[in-house]
């Protein structure tokens, strides 16, 4: 079974307006984290947000959130304003478990395409 | 700039041949790790190492072989390359504080013929 999921292989959205990339996962740790990156047409892996499983707040690193639903396991993040330069294919990914493990668990990604 | 350093940036093989891909960080990250990616399947974690002299498998090991002798380099070894090896590589490295995010390597693009 897929520990993470993105159910949206590619998405549209209108330059300016906010858009919501899905993201559920799978685990029975109590201590997880979960990482949303952007990889644009250039290839490189870019971090934008991180949210760990104790915090109680939803992460925000300027235009992006990360709308964390624990009980329904999904970690959404959501893009404010979009920018031409927002399009590429976005990832989410977990790590599971305290102590050593800093594996990551990546999904299959949603392409983001904005349109002028 | 500091980060992680990849080379090199495009290889073409052919069956058979053996290389090395080179990673190196100046960030002094304990945590280094090597994924391919390849289309509609993500990313997947080959080999990692929480620090010099400790290295361990990933997800898809076969084939590949690492090395941590410092902590700033960590090379990704291809044996004897086969045309499934065809895809694009990236190194990470990561402190090994919970919840810190991995940097990215630029990718190498592997093609074997």
């Amino acid at each position: 079974a897929q520990k993470i999921t993105q159910t949206q292989p590619g998405m549209f959205v209108q330059e300016k307006e906010a858009v919501t990339l899905d993201c559920t996962y799978d685990t029975s740790d109590q201590s997880y984290g979960l990482f949303w990156y952007k990889q644009p047409s250039s290839g490189e892996m870019i971090f934008l947000i991180y949210q760990g499983s104790y915090d109680e707040q939803n992460a925000t690193e300027g235009r992006y959130s990360l709308n964390f639903q624990k009980a329904r396991k999904s970690a959404n993040l959501v893009i404010s304003a979009s920018q031409l330069g927002d399009s590429a294919m976005y990832f989410c990914a977990m790590r599971e478990g305290g102590g050593n493990n800093r594996k990551l668990i990546w999904g299959l990604g949603t392409s983001l395409a904005v349109n002028p | 700039n500091a980060g992680v350093t990849q080379t090199p940036k495009f290889q073409v093989l052919k069956t058979g041949q053996s290389m090395t891909l080179q990673c190196a960080q100046d960030m002094n990250h304990e945590y280094m790790s090597w994924y391919r990616q390849d289309p509609g399947m993500g990313l997947r974690l080959i080999h990692y190492s929480v620090g010099a002299g400790i290295t361990d498998q990933g997800e898809v090991p076969n084939g590949y072989n690492v090395s941590r002798s410092t902590t700033e380099d960590f090379p990704l070894r291809l044996l004897s390359a086969a045309p499934s090896q065809t895809s694009v590589y990236f190194c990470a490295s990561s402190y090994s504080t919970w919840g810190t995010e991995a940097f990215f390597g630029q990718g190498t693009r592997l093609t074997v013929v």
